[in-house]
């Protein structure tokens, strides 16, 4: 497609449970980006990938919280052992980051809405 | 570490009348400064980008912003307001000799009234 899609787009779980969320960036994109919204605040960056390797992680929460970029392009995160505040939506981003002519735009996903019950 | 302060959370206007979303950032080295918008229940959109070069920069619907270094500010301008504009807006800053990663306000809600 055109755009970065990410699946699901609402997720529901329960307290405890292990979640994955999908991101397939735009096309020729190296850097891959996932940031977390709460509810009336501004995206909270959590890691960013370019190509196969993690190049920040900084911002991941703790250790119940995990990125895969195996071959490059699709991007898995994944969430152990779910607690309530783990609800919010999760949005994955590209961009040409590291490319000539790069200058920092990042093209973002609808977004994929995670509910621990 | 860079950070963005949006100092409003909310901007109200009446439709016509010229709109300022203030921004002001903190870089150890040289911004790029970003303005993304976000409607009701979608992703961001990238508006507008401050890299180099002149301060005052045109983006997507009729949107400007002004780069003030000694200010350290980057307010979101718009001559005349439209209903259609009232979304949440977010503005975010690289660092350039940091790690690629933008780093986002809090966000401002624009609400224009007819």
């Amino acid at each position: 497609g055109a755009g970065v899609s990410q699946t699901p787009s609402n997720k529901v779980t329960e307290k405890g449970k292990y979640v994955e969320l999908r991101c397939d960036p735009i096309s020729g994109h190296t850097a891959l980006y996932w940031y977390r919204q709460s509810l009336g605040q501004g995206p909270e960056f959590l890691i960013y990938f370019q190509g196969t390797g993690a190049a920040d992680d900084s911002g991941l929460p703790n250790d119940r919280f995990f990125a895969v970029r195996p071959e490059g392009s699709v991007s898995t995160l994944k969430i152990q052992r779910t607690e309530r505040g783990d609800s919010a939506v999760y949005l994955c981003a590209s961009s040409l980051g590291g490319t000539s002519g790069y200058t920092g735009e990042l093209f973002f996903g609808e977004g994929s809405r995670l509910t621990v019950l | 570490a860079q950070s963005v302060a949006q100092p409003e959370d909310q901007v109200n206007v009446a439709e016509g009348n010229p709109l300022t979303v203030k921004c002001t950032y903190s870089v150890s080295g040289n911004p790029y400064l970003f303005w993304y918008v976000q409607y009701p229940n979608r992703g961001l959109q990238f508006l507008l980008k401050y890299i180099t070069g002149d301060n005052l920069v045109k983006g997507s619907y009729g949107f400007e912003a002004e780069f003030n270094k000694s200010q350290t500010s980057f307010h979101l301008k718009k001559p005349s307001a439209l209903v259609s504009d009232s979304a949440l807006y977010f503005c975010a800053v690289r660092d350039m000799t940091d790690t690629d990663k933008l780093i986002f306000g809090t966000g401002t809600r624009l609400q224009v009234f007819p």
